[in-house]
């Protein structure tokens, strides 16, 4: 199963509220991160929480971490119409010498005008 | 999309037949990925490179090949097309180790007939 699972899976929302997905995992983690994709284009990386970090913002975008229960949200403040979009959580873990890199399946956010 | 570029962009193809993609940068990043995106599948990585002629692995490697002589082209090389490989194939790079921070290319969406 996947390492990193987004929920909701879809979720609906009006200009200017707020959105919260969350994402979780398995494993015990290197680091977090979270992407987005429009639709029909490539990935584009948001932001990136370390497993030693707990909260982390940019922009209107604050992202979180709970190692104990090894869990992030992801929160988008006063959206947009243009942050219509998917996004992604990817997780990055030690697996003997090597690091891997797992993907959720995302969630998809669309924004009301 | 941050100087990566992905040639075709869409592609129709006969199983069995060879089919090269490219992945053309120029941003000069060390890392360079492929991966193919696929509904219930989420983003699952083929091949990565960590620098010329330096390639290795990802968790679907079977049936592509890679090969980078160039810092700037990536080239992923399905050696006979099958049905399963139908999908949207993603570059992307990445100048930090450890599997993160990525940019992507627009997509290759690939079908075989």
């Amino acid at each position: 199963s996947q390492q990193g699972e987004e929920d909701p899976q879809a979720l609906s929302i009006q200009e200017g509220e707020n959105a919260t997905m969350n994402c979780s995992y398995k494993t015990s983690i290197n680091n977090l991160q979270w992407y987005r994709q429009n639709s029909g284009r490539g990935l584009v990386h948001l932001i990136l929480i370390r497993s030693n970090e707990r909260e982390k913002h940019s922009g209107r975008l604050r992202v979180t971490l709970d190692t104990s229960k090894k869990s992030s949200s992801l929160l988008i403040t006063a959206s947009r119409a243009a942050d219509t979009a998917s996004y992604f959580c990817a997780t990055v873990y030690n697996a003997g010498n090597n690091r891997k890199l797992i993907w959720g399946l995302g969630t998809s956010l669309a924004v009301n005008p | 999309d941050a100087g990566i570029t992905q040639s075709p962009r869409h592609k129709v193809t006969e199983t069995g037949t060879p089919v090269t993609l490219r992945c053309h940068q120029t941003e000069n990043h060390r890392y360079m990925y492929w991966y193919r995106q696929d509904p219930g599948h989420g983003l699952r990585l083929i091949h990565y490179s960590y620098g010329v002629k330096d390639t290795d692995k990802g968790e679907v490697s079977d049936g592509y090949s890679v090969s980078r002589s160039k810092t700037e082209d990536f080239l992923l090389t399905l050696e006979s097309a099958t049905s399963s490989q139908t999908s949207v194939y993603f570059c992307a790079i990445s100048d930090t180790g450890g599997l993160i921070e990525q940019y992507f290319g627009p997509g290759t969406r690939l079908t075989v007939t």
